[in-house]
């Protein structure tokens, strides 16, 4: 699967919108975008996904690059739940194993 | 529905001591997976089930770990001769095939 770079930390002010971004430049065509984060001492949680497309869902957009080599995650507004470790992942559907690297920590402040 | 568990959420032992650890899958998912994940890094893979087999052990650091799954639901991980460096907090998930995986809170082993 294709590696991943996020920045290592972003802040947010509350109520803001959070861009957290990523590149995948060696993203291959069957390979799709996952996100999740972790809040603090729990399990990584599911956000989002998608192949080419843009998707939404109640928790977040993920905008994906014409040429699929980045991606952003929005947090349209950011609440101080939101502060955790986001790991963009680039994983084919025929594969199985979650390469996380480090993610970025976002950290939203009142 | 309910998610996917894990037990015990803490287990303390001491170097050299045998360790079990739990999950219980969502309901229907025939796919299982064990991640360990130490201080400050993200969840590394140790072990891929589809059904009752291990479809891939390549992420288990050594033989002293095995993991099985008899009935293709619950899942044990075992660490044998348990080592400092065991510890960590060690994440199961479970998903249908190929689909998008679901994490449990998991146990964080720490080994004395």
């Amino acid at each position: 699967d294709a590696k991943t770079t996020q920045p290592p930390s972003m802040d947010c002010a509350e109520g803001r919108a959070a861009n957290l971004p990523c590149n995948h430049s060696t993203i291959s065509g069957n390979e799709y975008v996952y996100w999740y984060r972790q809040i603090h001492s729990q399990g990584p949680q599911y956000i989002i996904h998608g192949l080419k497309n843009n998707e939404t869902n109640e928790m977040a957009s993920l905008i994906i690059t014409e040429d699929r080599k980045s991606s952003t995650l929005i947090l349209p507004h950011a609440t101080l739940r939101d502060t955790a470790v986001y790991y963009c992942i680039v994983r084919a559907n025929s594969g199985y194993a979650l390469n996380f690297g480090k993610g970025t920590s976002l950290l939203v402040t009142p | 529905g309910a998610g996917v568990s894990q037990t015990p959420s803490n287990k303390v032992t001491e170097k050299g001591k045998y360790v079990e650890l739990r999950c219980d899958p969502i309901s229907g998912h025939t796919a299982l997976y064990w991640y360990r994940q130490s201080l400050g890094q993200g969840p590394e893979f140790l072990i891929y089930f589809q059904g009752t087999g291990a479809a891939d052990d390549s992420g288990l650091p050594n033989d002293r770990f095995f993991a099985v799954r008899p009935e293709g639901s619950v899942s044990t991980l075992k660490i044998q001769r348990t080592e400092r460096g065991d510890s960590a907090v060690y994440l199961c998930a479970s998903s249908f095939p190929g689909d998008t995986q679901y994490f449990g809170p998991g146990t964080r082993l720490t080994v004395l």
